[in-house]
C-alpha cells in the first residue's frame, strides 16, 4: 500500500533556530499534501494544503512566515517551522493524498524547542 | 459550518464489544473514516465508508448512514492494545478531511 515518510520523527531545538521538517511519498506520487499539529489530547488541525508546483494553502490563524512549506516535487513537501520558540511545540503529521479516497500519513514529528 | 461530534471517552472490559458513534455535518461528502490513535504516534487508518451500511473487517466494523448524518465504529473481542484514541473524519467536497476530536477509548481488564 500507500507509505508516506516523515523525518524527523523527533528534533529539539533551540528557541530561534528554523526546523525543517520532511515528508516524502515512497511509492505513489503526491500532487496534494497536508501538514498537521497536534497538541497533547487533542485532535489533529490542519495547518495547511501543500500544493506541486504551486503556493500552499493556509488556514485561518496559521502564519505562512513562521510556518514555510515548499512542495517542490511530486514526491516531497517540506515544512520549515522558522524562528522556533517553545510554544511551538508539538506533534506535527504529514498526510499525502493518493486517490480522491484516500490519505495516507506520515509517522509524525516530535518537536520540541527549548 | 462543519461540525464532526463524538465522545470524549469510553470505558469498556476486555472481551467485550463497544460502539463510538459519529455524527457529521459538512459541505459535501466523500467518504467517512476511522483512525487508532495510541498516545504519541500518528493516526493509522481503520475503514473507509463512502456508501450506507456495514462494512466489517476482522474484530473491527464501521457503518455508514449518509441520509441520517451519522457512523460507528464496532469494536468486538476487544483486547487491551484496542486502548487508544478513535477519530473520526469526513472528506468533504474539496476532498479535505474534517476531524472529529477523537474518542479516547480505555479497556480494563
Amino acid at each position: 500500500g500507500a507509505v508516506v515518510s516523515q523525518h524527523p520523527s523527533r528534533v529539539i531545538c533551540k528557541s530561534g533556530t528554523s526546523v525543517k521538517i520532511e515528508c516524502r511519498s515512497l511509492d505513489f506520487q503526491a500532487t496534494t499534501m497536508f501538514w498537521y499539529r497536534q497538541f497533547p489530547k487533542k485532535s489533529l488541525m490542519l495547518m495547511a494544503t501543500s500544493n506541486e508546483g504551486s503556493k500552499a494553502t493556509y488556514e485561518q490563524g496559521v502564519e505562512k512566515d513562521k510556518f514555510l512549506i515548499n512542495h517542490a516535487s511530486l514526491t516531497l513537501s517540506t515544512l520549515t517551522v522558522t524562528s522556533a520558540h517553545p510554544e511551538d511545540s508539538s506533534f506535527y503529521i504529514c498526510s499525502a493524498r493518493e486517490v480522491e479516497s484516500g490519505h495516507t500519513f506520515g509517522s509524525g514529528t516530535r518537536l520540541t524547542v527549548v | 459550518g462543519q461540525n464532526i461530534d463524538q465522545p470524549t471517552e469510553m470505558t469498556a472490559t476486555e472481551g467485550a464489544i463497544v460502539q463510538i458513534n459519529c455524527t457529521y455535518q459538512t459541505s459535501g461528502f466523500n467518504g467517512l473514516f476511522w483512525y487508532q490513535q495510541h498516545a504519541g504516534e500518528a493516526p493509522t487508518f481503520l475503514s473507509y465508508n463512502v456508501l450506507d451500511g456495514l462494512e466489517e473487517k476482522g474484530r473491527f466494523s464501521s457503518f455508514l448512514s449518509r441520509s441520517k448524518g451519522y457512523s460507528y465504529l464496532l469494536l468486538k473481542e476487544l483486547q487491551m492494545k484496542d486502548s487508544a484514541s478513535y477519530l473520526c473524519a469526513v472528506m468533504d467536497s474539496n476532498y479535505q478531511l474534517i476531524w472529529g476530536a477523537g474518542t479516547k477509548l480505555i479497556i480494563k481488564p
